[in-house]
């Protein structure tokens, strides 16, 4: 398969702790994005790193991506409840529209 | 500035019936991708369309689904003589005009179809 494919499948954690996501892909990339998706909605882009960058921040979410490893984690510190949802890794590779993994569930308990 | 529109956001139909999927792109992206997602899935790819052209309809079944995109007016996805397989959510997309493909993607809140 040449989507990304994250792990774990499902993590469940406590409020205030942090939460790491990985994503692993077989091919080059331009770039890899990480989406959320609230149950029964639409996904909601998060961050976009490109294959020439290593780390970046927005707010809580930290993403790094090794592209000799083919691979990158997402990173949500303090969570919160509210942070519930599934969570995917979208490669962009060539011309080609995005590919899409199978997510990782998130479960936040207060 | 509204969002990507779909609609309806639920559609029931009885198999061998047709089901349209409507979704109206964002103002100022001309750019719209039709995905599917089955429960516990990942979203596969069908179908990306420009303004009256398909650009790209690798991952769409090559019988009885169709797309389009005119030059007014949302896109629609068409599934004809639809089948229980066919039961999923279908998502809509659209980027901006000025962006590479493979760019940040701007989603819909999904048509869930259910075929009885």
């Amino acid at each position: 398969s040449q989507q990304g494919e994250e792990d774990p499948q499902a993590l469940s954690i406590q409020e205030g702790e942090n939460a790491t996501m990985n994503c692993s892909y077989k091919t080059s990339i331009n770039n890899l994005q990480w989406y959320r998706q609230n149950s029964g909605r639409g996904l909601v882009h998060l961050i976009l790193i490109r294959s020439n960058e290593r780390e970046k921040h927005s707010g809580r979410l930290r993403v790094t991506l090794d592209t000799s490893k083919k691979s990158s984690s997402l990173l949500i510190t303090a969570s919160r409840a509210a942070d519930t949802a599934s969570y995917f890794c979208a490669r962009g590779s060539g011309y080609s529209t995005l590919t899409f993994g199978k997510g990782t569930m998130l479960l936040v308990s207060p | 500035n509204a969002g990507v529109m779909q609609n309806p956001r639920h559609l029931v139909r009885r198999r061998g019936q047709e089901a349209r999927l409507r979704c109206s792109p964002m103002k100022g992206h001309s750019h719209v991708y039709w995905y599917r997602q089955l429960p516990e899935e990942g979203l596969k790819f069908m179908v990306y369309l420009q303004k009256e052209n398909i650009i790209d309809e690798s991952g769409m079944p090559k019988e009885r689904f169709s797309a389009e995109f005119p030059k007014e007016g949302p896109s629609i996805l068409r599934i004809q003589q639809v089948v229980r397989g066919d039961s999923a959510a279908y998502f809509c997309a659209s980027s901006p005009d000025w962006g590479q493909t493979n760019e940040k993607l701007f989603f819909g809140s999904g048509t869930q179809l259910s075929v009885l």
